[in-house]
């Protein structure tokens, strides 16, 4: 149980294009979603907390603008790199956690997203 | 400042080795501590917590308040623990601050 899917997996595209990626909690409904970035050979960075039907939190230096995060299910995460240039390239992670009185649910990692922009 | 501190970016043992990584964090309030497992090509998983005082995979971490630090042991490494580790610090908001991670390499 409590799988985390995560599309797409890898993603090329040109510098000026907007990319979404979603993340899907498959068998257990999150309330609340967490996207990470991690650069080659470095640690998870949190970007933003997502909580469902709420505006999500951004880490500091974090543009909100930039990565557009909705959390309109409880099963269901999108992050929005808008009008992404080759210094967004990196693999970016979401996490789900889940269930009532969340001080002991674990995080649920999906496999990850590879943004490669031109 | 919230901070978890993970000193060895590697850590190569001999399989039956004693094998222990070091983490240690900086957070003021009632801390939640984590340790998470990357394998080869899978994604990230959690290995065990520390409000379970459990062991996993012949794996045991006891958080030490007084040095605030929660090391992950094994008495005996095997060469399928070879991976990445993660400690990982869970704030009052929920959120969640990682360490830079360890890599653990096993040797026949």
């Amino acid at each position: 149980g409590a799988v985390v899917s995560q599309h797409p997996s890898w993603v090329i595209c040109k510098s000026g294009t907007s990319v979404k990626i979603e993340c899907r909690s498959l068998d257990f409904q999150a309330t609340t979603m967490f996207w990470y970035r991690q650069f080659p050979k470095q640690s998870l960075m949190l970007m933003a907390t997502s909580n469902e039907g709420s505006k999500a939190t951004y880490e500091q230096g974090v543009e909100k603008d930039k990565f557009l995060i909705n959390h309109a299910s409880l099963t269901l995460s999108t992050l929005t790199v808008t009008s992404a240039h080759p210094e967004d390239s990196s693999f970016y992670i979401c996490s789900a956690s889940g269930g009532g009185g969340q001080a002991n649910q674990p995080q649920h990692f999906g496999d990850g997203t590879r943004l490669s922009i031109l | 400042a919230q901070r978890v501190t993970q000193p060895e970016k590697l850590l190569s043992v001999f399989k039956g080795a004693p094998v222990e990584l070091k983490c240690n964090y900086s957070y003021s309030g009632s801390p939640e501590l984590f340790w998470y497992v990357q394998y080869s090509r899978q994604r990230l998983q959690l290995l065990l917590r520390h409000i379970s005082r459990e062991s996993i995979k012949g794996f045991t971490a006891d958080l030490n308040k007084g040095e605030t630090s929660f090391h992950l042991k094994k008495p005996f490494a095997q060469e399928e623990d070879s991976a990445m580790y993660y400690c990982a610090l869970r704030t009052g908001g929920f959120k969640t601050i990682f360490g830079a991670g360890t890599r653990l390499f096993v040797k026949a």
